[in-house]
């Protein structure tokens, strides 16, 4: 059964700079696995913030930005904003089937 | 606008039967791939299955948990998802998706299944 593993949590001061990983179980993650990464707050429905590795959305604020970093996709955000206190997903592609990591929860303080 | 709309959920006893359907608008559905995602409550996302576009045939792929209980089809305008043999553990928010450009927009609001006796 294939994992994808994300940090659990992470804690970033407002203004500062925080990466977030999304490794696979089976090696290392390439742009072939077209990496997606999802913004959640409570209560709400998941929201695309990276497609495709580093695709923004028109939304997408320019602070984040997705890359592959040491054989995982990786979410970085520059410049934490307070509304950027969230559940993050990470999901892989794997031929056919898609995989989501457990999500980061990231605090803001 | 590009639009989903999730319906049909609702409580159901273990063991029973239920279809969801998600309602697109403002785009070529036929050319898009539909995809199913749920959330238990207080978890994570779970991706559920997919049917293709019709230049790929509208071919369909299960993750594990569910493949052989639940059918996802489609027709001109909506995407369903028939869950058969229900268990407590398949209780969640259920979200449909669109895949464009190897990205998942937008995304519904989720219609709730809650599957208990």
């Amino acid at each position: 059964q294939t994992v994808v593993t994300q940090e659990p949590s992470l804690t970033v001061s407002p203004g500062g700079t925080v990466t977030l990983t999304c490794a696979s179980s089976t090696g290392a993650v390439t742009s072939g696995y077209y990496p997606n990464w999802f913004q959640q707050r409570p209560g709400q429905a998941p929201r695309t913030l990276i497609y495709s590795t580093s695709n923004k959305h028109s939304w997408t604020p320019a602070r984040f930005s997705g890359s592959l970093l040491g054989g995982k996709a990786a979410l970085t955000l520059s410049g934490v904003q307070p509304e950027d206190e969230a559940e993050y997903y990470c999901l892989l592609y794997y031929g056919g089937a898609w995989v989501f990591g457990g999500g980061t929860k990231l605090t803001v303080l | 606008e590009v639009q989903l709309v999730e319906s049909g959920g609702g409580l159901v006893q273990p063991g029973g039967s239920l279809k969801l359907s998600c309602a697109a608008s403002g785009f070529t559905f036929s050319g898009s791939a539909m995809h199913w995602v749920r959330q238990a409550s207080g978890k994570g996302l779970e991706w559920v299955g997919r049917i293709s576009n019709k230049a790929n045939s509208y071919a369909t792929a299960y993750a594990a948990s569910v493949k052989g209980r639940f059918t996802i089809s489609r027709d001109d305008s909506t995407a369903y998802l028939q869950m058969n043999g229900l268990k407590t553990e398949d209780t969640a928010l259920y979200y449909c998706s669109r895949l464009i450009d190897w990205g998942f927009d937008p995304w519904g609001q989720g219609t709730l299944v809650t599957v208990s006796s």
